[in-house]
């Protein structure tokens, strides 16, 4: 099966940049999008096609891909983008989806 | 404004069955894909199932094929997923999803808050 990897977990001091990896190995020829999940709630679309934002997403928030890598970027992470973050893709045979197994960041 | 609103979730025995239910509006449902994430307890995201708009074609992830079932009401703007042959595993809060397509770009814009599965003895 296919596979998103994520690093379980992120640490920043608020004003530091944090930055959340996603590999696999068709982001070369598939889009990625990352959602951010705070505790009780349902996920938001922060980025999608590798680096677009969604009207009312801060400009902190930014994304890149190169290769089979992905990266979220949020500069200047405050205490408020505290929570989980995962990216999601299409597999190479766009029949199926597949999300990161989740990254959990802390802005301390 | 979307609203994506599950329902049906409980309580159901390990092999038992149970069938959850997401009510659309404030959007062409006809015109959409829809889907189903799961989220098991204290765990991350994981895609289950979708439902495109036009020519419904249904596609699974490998862990519910051939056990869940994918389907909807146009007419009614509702969806629907047939669990069977449940086990623990299956545990979650199911959310109801609208995908956005173009081309071949597909995700997810729009999310209910879910509906809790729990399988147990």
């Amino acid at each position: 099966s296919y596979d998103l990897t994520q690093p379980p977990s992120v640490s920043v001091s608020p004003g530091q940049t944090a930055r959340i990896t996603c590999s696999g190995e068709a982001l070369p020829k598939k889009y990625v999008y990352w959602y951010q999940q705070k505790s009780g709630q349902a996920p938001v679309l922060v980025i999608f096609e590798d680096n677009k934002r969604p009207s009312g997403i801060p400009e902190r928030f930014t994304g890149s891909s190169s290769g089979t890598m992905a990266t979220l970027t949020i500069s200047g992470a405050q205490v408020e983008d505290e929570g989980d973050y995962y990216c999601y893709s299409l597999t190479d045979t766009s029949d199926s989806r597949v999300f990161g197994g989740g990254t959990k960041l802390t802005v301390l | 404004e979307v609203r994506l609103l599950e329902s049906g979730g409980g309580l159901v025995e390990p092999g038992g069955s149970l069938r959850v239910s997401c009510e659309a509006s404030g959007f062409t449902f006809s015109e959409f894909g829809m889907g189903w994430v799961r989220q098991a307890p204290g765990k991350g995201l994981e895609w289950v199932s979708v439902i495109y708009g036009g020519d419904k074609s249904r596609y699974y992830a490998e862990p519910v094929r051939g056990r869940f079932s994918i389907s909807r009401d146009n007419s009614r703007s509702m969806l629907y997923l047939q669990m069977n042959s449940l086990t623990a595993a299956d545990t979650g809060r199911y959310f109801c999803v609208k995908e956005f397509a173009h081309g071949s770009h597909r995700f997810f814009d729009s999310w209910g808050q879910g509906t809790l599965v729990t399988v147990s003895s």
